[in-house]
């Protein structure tokens, strides 16, 4: 109850793609779900965050979709360029607990 | 913005000495300071919360005597591995809150600890 699933483990798109990570959870008492962007070598950054009762956010060129009822959230990335090409954790947390998912290594190819 | 300083950044050490990492958050207290551990091409496992001025709670699996977690102060955590191990190398990153949940946190850089 206490995972988050997150697909696909690594992803290559070229300049310009919008690449897509979902993931999934299974404990309804989530009530944040933050993604992270690490670059090799360095801690995580929080990217972007959203609560259940919105369906979708948008911050520059990244956006969340949240299905509440399928217990689903993604992450698109627009116009995605090489910089971009780093390991995206989605994660969920309610109260003290942080989950995160197995991470989704993402190369952009200029 | 907030930020959260490690360090070290990396560290050496013979099998069987002990190693401190600190976590500092340096513009905000931190009521709450998180413990993560990451393998290689891994994701972050969670450790061990630490709250200003108690005991830590560590999670299921993780040995409260090998890995001492003191959380003196609202800016401090330390981490100590003790006895280290060649098992024990990993990347460890602390994060604080400054709400005291694990809503908004801040990441530190990370240590590499290699054991020799």
């Amino acid at each position: 109850q206490q995972q988050v699933k997150q697909s696909p483990q690594s992803l290559i798109v070229q300049k310009g793609g919008i690449p897509i990570i979902n993931c999934a959870y299974e404990n309804t008492a989530f009530d944040y779900f933050p993604w992270y962007q690490q670059f090799p070598g360095k801690g995580p950054a929080l990217l972007i965050a959203i609560r259940p009762d919105v369906s979708e956010k948008k911050e520059g060129r990244f956006t969340i979709s949240f299905n509440k009822s399928a217990k689903q959230f993604s992450l698109h990335i627009m116009d995605s360029q090489p910089g971009d090409s780093a390991t995206y954790f989605c994660a969920a947390s309610y109260g003290n607990k942080l989950v995160f998912g197995a991470g989704t290594i993402l190369r952009v190819k200029s | 913005g907030a930020v959260v300083s490690q360090h070290p950044s990396w560290v050496i050490c013979k099998s069987g000495t002990s190693v401190k990492i600190e976590c500092r958050s340096l513009d905000f207290q931190a009521t709450t300071m998180f413990w993560y551990r990451q393998f290689p091409k891994q994701s972050l496992m969670l450790m061990a919360t630490s709250n200003e001025g108690s005991k830590a709670t560590y999670e299921q699996g993780v040995e409260k005597d090998k890995f001492l977690i003191n959380h003196a102060s609202l800016t401090l955590s330390t981490l100590t591995v003790t006895s280290a191990h060649p098992e024990d190398s990993s990347f460890y990153i602390c994060s604080a809150s400054q709400s005291g949940g694990a809503n908004v946190l801040t990441f530190g850089a990370g240590s590499r600890l290699t054991v020799l």
